[in-house]
C-alpha cells in the first residue's frame, strides 16, 4: 500500500506562480518529511526538510507546511520559474531511519515561460 | 568531489541474462541503499547497507542480491533478469540519522531493460 499519497500527478504552472504539492500519511512513527527535487536524466536531490515540531519551513521560494493533526504536508513554490521544472517527490521516515524511508509518487512540475 | 558514482548508466538485457549494477560513493558514508523507480510509483527500496558487511532487505528484494563489498561499494546483482525488473536504479549513500540532517545523497542512476 502506498503510504505516502502525493497529488497531483502532474502540474503546469505559469511563470511567477505558485506551484503547491500535497502529500499525506498515516503512519504517525513517521517524524521526518523531506523532499527532493529531480532533473531529468539525474538522480533526485534533497530539497527541504520538516520535522513535526514546527509546523512551516522556508528556504528561498520553497516553504514546507505540516498539519501533524491532519497528518498532510505540502511544498509550496513561490514565483515559479522554468528551472524549477522537474520532478518533485515528497517522503516520510520514522526515526528508526532512512531504511524505513517511504517516497510518494512524485509530481512532475512544469513551469511555462 | 564525485559523491554516488553508478554503472553502467544504461544496459539492455535479454531475459534470463545475468548482470551487477555497480555503486561507489567517496563521501565516507555508513549506509547505503538501492532503489527502484518506476513511473507513477515512485522510488522504492530495494536493499541498504547499514554498515560494511551488512544487508537488509527493502520493500521490494525478490529478484536481487547485494553486497556491501567495502565502505565504498554497495553493489545489486540481477541473476536472471525478468522483463518486470526494466526500470531506473538508483544508488544513495546517508550518514547515520542521528548525526546529520537526513540527507540521502543518489547517483544519477542505471537505466536496464529487459527484452
Amino acid at each position: 500500500q502506498q503510504q505516502v499519497k502525493q497529488s497531483p500527478q502532474s502540474l503546469i504552472v505559469q511563470k511567477g506562480g505558485i506551484s503547491i504539492i500535497n502529500c499525506a500519511y498515516e503512519n504517525t512513527a513517521f517524524d521526518y518529511f523531506p523532499w527532493y527535487q529531480q532533473f531529468p536524466g539525474k538522480g533526485p536531490a534533497l530539497l527541504i526538510a520538516i520535522r513535526p515540531d514546527v509546523s512551516e519551513k522556508k528556504e528561498g521560494r520553497f516553504t514546507i507546511s505540516f498539519n501533524k493533526s491532519a497528518k498532510q504536508f505540502s511544498l509550496h513554490i513561490m514565483d515559479s520559474q522554468p528551472g524549477d521544472s522537474a520532478t518533485y517527490f515528497c517522503a516520510a521516515s520514522p526515526h528508526t531511519g532512512f531504511q524505513k524511508l517511504v517516497f510518494g509518487t512524485g509530481t512532475r512540475l512544469l513551469v511555462s515561460p | 568531489n564525485a559523491g554516488v558514482t553508478q554503472t553502467p548508466k544504461f544496459q539492455v538485457l535479454k531475459t534470463g541474462q545475468s548482470m551487477t549494477l555497480q555503486c561507489a560513493q567517496d563521501m565516507n558514508h555508513n549506509s547505503m541503499y538501492w532503489y527502484r523507480q518506476d513511473p507513477g510509483m515512485g522510488l522504492r527500496l530495494i536493499y541498504y547497507s547499514a554498515s560494511e558487511g551488512t544487508t537488509d532487505k527493502g520493500e521490494v528484494p525478490n529478484g536481487y542480491n547485494v553486497s556491501r563489498l567495502n565502505k565504498r561499494e554497495f553493489s545489486l546483482r540481477l541473476e536472471s533478469a525478468a522483463p518486470s525488473q526494466t526500470s531506473v536504479y538508483f544508488c544513495a549513500s546517508s550518514e547515520d540519522r542521528k548525526l546529520n540532517t537526513g540527507e540521502l545523497f543518489f547517483g544519477e542512476g542505471s537505466r536496464l531493460t529487459v527484452l
